[in-house]
């Protein structure tokens, strides 16, 4: 069976830092472009950041460049996004999502079941 | 950047049609994936390439493309389809992922 499954989530103080893991198994995982997406309590998705199948190709979403890193250990199977400087609006449940197939424009399946992440004093 | 439109919510009675857009610009030009995502819960994907549907996706789901307008269509609505329904696509220019606001389906 696919499964995603994150953790590191957590109340944390603005301008903190936190790191998001997310464990994959039941696929090749080294073979997937993965992404990770949040959603603030009470509103909508936004995707957050993508990484290629062998790390070396990122991108983001303005609201985080220069704030949140993404990465993955493919020998570990596990995505991570290492996230510096936080504030009150990064606030949310963070998703992992895999790609569905090989490419980085592929929908998102399947997701993770979230974690929360509160920034706040 | 590129903006996708949702109306806030749909409301149908059971066994009737449902029916969510999904306004962009020249949407038509682009490949549309749908999300089903039930409270407490992490989003399903029901819809993927305008019209493909994932295993497991009841038959019940379609979706269609054209112009500026997706279209999520439900047919013979049950209790179990109330959910949040997410459009999405990936803008080029920016080559970012981008949601629509989401629709919420209320079965009457």
């Amino acid at each position: 069976e696919v499964q995603l499954v994150e953790s590191g989530g957590g109340l944390v103080q603005p301008g903190g830092s936190l790191r998001l893991s997310c464990a994959a198994s039941g696929f090749t995982f080294s073979s997937y472009w993965m992404h990770w997406v949040r959603q603030a309590p009470g509103k909508g998705l936004v995707w957050v950041s993508r990484i290629n199948s062998d790390g070396s190709s990122t991108s983001y979403a303005d609201s985080v460049k220069g704030r949140f890193t993404i990465s993955r250990d493919n020998a570990k199977n596990t995505l991570y996004l290492q996230m510096n400087s936080l504030r009150a609006e990064d606030t949310a449940v963070y998703y992992c999502a895999r790609g569905l197939y090989s490419s980085g424009r592929d929908p998102f399946d399947p997701w993770g079941q979230g974690t929360l992440v509160t920034v706040s004093s | 950047s590129y903006v996708l439109t949702q109306p806030p919510s749909v409301s149908v009675a059971p066994g009737k049609t449902a029916r969510i857009t999904c306004g962009g610009n020249n949407i038509g030009s682009k490949s549309v994936h749908w999300y089903q995502q039930k409270p407490g819960q992490a989003p399903v994907l029901v819809i993927y390439y305008d019209s493909d549907r994932p295993s497991g996706i009841p038959e019940r789901f379609s979706g269609s493309n054209s112009g500026n307008t997706a279209t999520l269509t439900i047919s013979r609505v049950e209790a179990g389809d109330e959910a949040d329904y997410y459009c999405q696509v990936w803008d080029s220019s920016s080559d970012h992922a981008v949601f629509g606001g989401g629709t919420q389906l209320t079965v009457l």
